[in-house]
């Protein structure tokens, strides 16, 4: 079983492209959340999915940013036109049923420059 | 709104000490509470987690406890080891599931 696993590990963006972040849960895990830990700051809840459905985005910021988990495949969190702000790591969990406990990714930690 | 609070922020102690580390929550309906460590650069790992229902789990040298009802969890880490240094992070699932919150963690440092 390997785990949560996220890719990039690092990612280096320009302002202005766009970040693709991806979350493979672990197997048997239907439930994923996505959480932002930016410089100095705590771990920020950003959203709730589960497969092909949005559950809970109330972290999200309102532009820019995206997130699937579609039938097949992993998790995907997407910003658009990057700014510095958005530099941070971003972390993937998941968990079989939503009141469990949680199994943490190793992280995408983005700069934008 | 459920406001997660750790105390100390930062805590420094000599190798062999027996500690413990504060989570308090303002909202006491929870569905569970789970304790995290966090080393520098990398994810987080699972240490402990706390049913709503239960008073305390173990795990080694490690023992957490919950009182709901003053909303406030401890981590007591027996005979410290330098490789215990990390940050320890505290979160709560909220009674409607989901998400967890966190406190901003403790920064602890053994010394050998």
């Amino acid at each position: 079983n390997a785990g949560v696993m996220q890719n990039p590990r690092h990612l280096v963006r320009r302002r202005g492209q766009e970040a693709r972040l991806r979350c493979s849960p672990m197997k048997g895990h239907s439930h994923v959340y996505w959480y932002r830990q930016l410089p100095e700051e705590g771990l920020k809840f950003m959203v709730y999915l589960q497969k092909e459905n949005i559950i809970d985005e109330s972290g999200m910021p309102k532009e820019r940013f995206s997130a699937e988990f579609p039938k097949e495949g992993p998790s995907i969190l997407r910003i658009q036109q990057v700014v510095r702000g958005d530099s941070a790591a971003y972390f993937c969990a998941s968990s079989q049923e939503d009141r469990y406990g949680y199994t943490f990714g190793s992280g995408t930690r983005l700069t934008v420059v | 709104k459920q406001e997660v609070t750790q105390i100390p922020a930062a805590l420094s102690v000599p190798e062999g000490e027996n500690l413990v580390l504060n989570c308090s929550f303002t909202d006491s309906a929870i569905y569970n509470l789970q304790w995290f460590r966090q080393d520098p650069g990398k994810g987080l790992t699972s240490l402990l987690l706390i049913q709503s229902s239960q008073r305390e789990q173990t795990s080694g040298r490690l023992n957490a406890s919950l009182d709901k009802s003053s909303g406030r969890s401890t981590l007591y880490i027996a005979a410290s080891q330098p490789g215990d240094s990390a940050t320890y992070l505290c979160a709560v699932t909220p009674n409607q599931g989901g998400k967890l919150i966190f406190g901003q963690g403790t920064e602890l440092s053994v010394k050998p």
